[in-house]
């Protein structure tokens, strides 16, 4: 058990560049979640998965977020036409569904900067 | 909806002084409540988590935490904090659909 990895570490892009950042979760985790931390605060719910299903997407990822889970192990967020308000800590995160689960790990984190 | 309140931004402490971080949460049901650890650029690692039963909770590195339904806190505390402990603290709590929300954060300088 390797924790959950993410790549890249930092990202620094233009604005108006595409991005992609990729989260593989442990292994047997089935819920996979995204969430987004700006400088001085805690992190933000994006969306989650249960498998491949997308179960929720925040009203904070607008229509340039995208995220997929295409075959229930890894997933990417993809943000189009990136603006500098979306730099940010891109978290991803795994669990096993359950009550008794509930409890998160954290991978360390993508950085983006949007210049 | 849920919410946390960290009230101290801040919080600077002397090697092997106890510490204390205060969480408030506002959450219409039981709460699922969590404390996280994050180092500068690194992600977040689980200290400890209430669910039910004993109110007070132990965790990883000698942490423990409290929970007061009464005052809807949760509140983490060490006896004896060490150099290594300095860091970002983040309160969480859970609703029944496994999302997290968390709060600002206190960040713990450690003094010599």
């Amino acid at each position: 058990d390797t924790g959950v990895s993410q790549d890249p570490r930092h990202k620094i892009t233009k604005r108006g560049q595409n991005v992609t950042f990729r989260c593989d979760p442990i292994s047997e985790h089935n819920r996979l979640y995204w969430y987004r931390q700006t400088l001085g605060q805690g992190p933000e719910f994006l969306t989650y998965f249960q498998n491949e299903a997308q179960l929720e997407k925040s009203r904070l990822l607008s229509d340039r977020f995208s995220a997929e889970r295409p075959k229930g192990s890894f997933s990417t967020l993809e943000i189009q036409r990136t603006e500098q308000g979306d730099s940010a800590m891109y978290l991803c995160a795994s669990s096993l569904s359950g009550a008794s689960n509930y409890g998160y790990t954290f991978g360390s984190g993508t950085r983006l900067t949007v210049v | 909806a849920q919410s946390v309140t960290q009230p101290d931004i801040h919080i600077t402490v002397s090697e092997g002084a106890s510490l204390e971080l205060r969480c408030n949460y506002s959450y219409g049901a039981t709460p699922y409540l969590f404390w996280y650890v994050q180092s500068p650029g690194q992600g977040l690692q689980l200290l400890l988590k209430y669910f039910s039963g004993d109110t007070l909770v132990q965790g990883i590195k000698g942490f423990e935490a409290e929970f007061k339904r009464s005052q809807s806190s949760f509140n983490l505390r060490k006896p004896s904090v060490h150099w290594s402990d300095a860091a970002e603290y983040f309160c969480a709590v859970g609703s029944n659909d496994y999302k997290l929300s968390f709060g600002a954060g206190t960040t713990v300088t450690v003094r010599a």
